[in-house]
């Protein structure tokens, strides 16, 4: 089993839609999780990071942590052209590493 | 957050040649870390490069293949040794403050072995 899981899609929405990035994780000893979002030839950048169970908003994006679960997840509301990217998934380790999910790309149609 | 600079960009190498990767942070970290991505895959974790000791190496990675340094705190380099085209991957620095915070990432690597 991965120790961290990802559709790898490729997703596509319309614009204006919601897309919804799923990712599960198998180190129940995780404490930190974060979604990267990252365009083709780039390095990663960080969209949002969450600790607590439950949801966490900032702007168009919101993080859903399940803990009991394993499963964290990504809204993106609205969704634009520009959200077009692959965003992964990643879990910090009980001895600080982060290790990364496959990531799922994500295309939105105008 | 952190800003770091990691060089060269790109570069286009032999087989049987090295590559030494660059990353300059600019302010002081304990661990940085160094990622491979290949092609369509994710990222990747080579090894975790502390100041004053060994870098610990992940599976499947060697210290002969990948030595790396890190003199001081703000700055490590990773060579890629005896270059294949299996090498070809874009490779990344990235550094953490503590447990609990993201991680940051250099621009990346990209290379090419012919």
């Amino acid at each position: 089993q991965k120790e961290v899981e990802q559709n790898s899609g490729p997703l596509s929405v319309p614009e204006g839609a919601i897309a919804s990035l799923n990712c599960t994780y198998s180190d129940r000893g995780s404490q930190s999780f974060f979604w990267y979002r990252q365009y083709s030839g780039k390095s990663p950048e960080l969209i949002m990071f969450i600790y607590s169970n439950g949801d966490k908003e900032d702007g168009r994006f919101t993080a859903q942590l399940n803990k009991a679960s394993q499963y964290v997840s990504l809204l993106i509301r609205d969704s634009q052209p520009s959200d077009s990217a692959t965003y992964l998934c990643a879990v910090k380790v009980w001895n600080n590493d982060m290790r990364f999910g496959a990531g799922t790309r994500l295309t939105v149609k105008p | 957050s952190a800003v770091i600079s990691q060089k060269p960009s790109r570069d286009i190498c032999q087989r049987g040649t090295s590559l030494t990767i660059q990353c300059q942070v600019d302010s002081q970290v304990t661990m940085m870390f160094w990622y491979r991505q290949q092609p369509g895959q994710s990222l990747t974790l080579i090894a975790t490069a502390n100041q004053g000791s060994e870098a610990t190496y992940e599976s499947g990675f060697v210290i002969d293949k990948f030595p790396i340094s890190r003199p001081n705190l703000t700055f490590s380099t990773l060579t890629v040794s005896n270059m294949s085209p299996e090498d070809s991957s874009i490779y990344l620095c990235s550094v953490d403050r503590d447990r609990a915070t993201e991680a940051f990432f250099g621009q990346g690597t990209r290379l090419t072995v012919v």
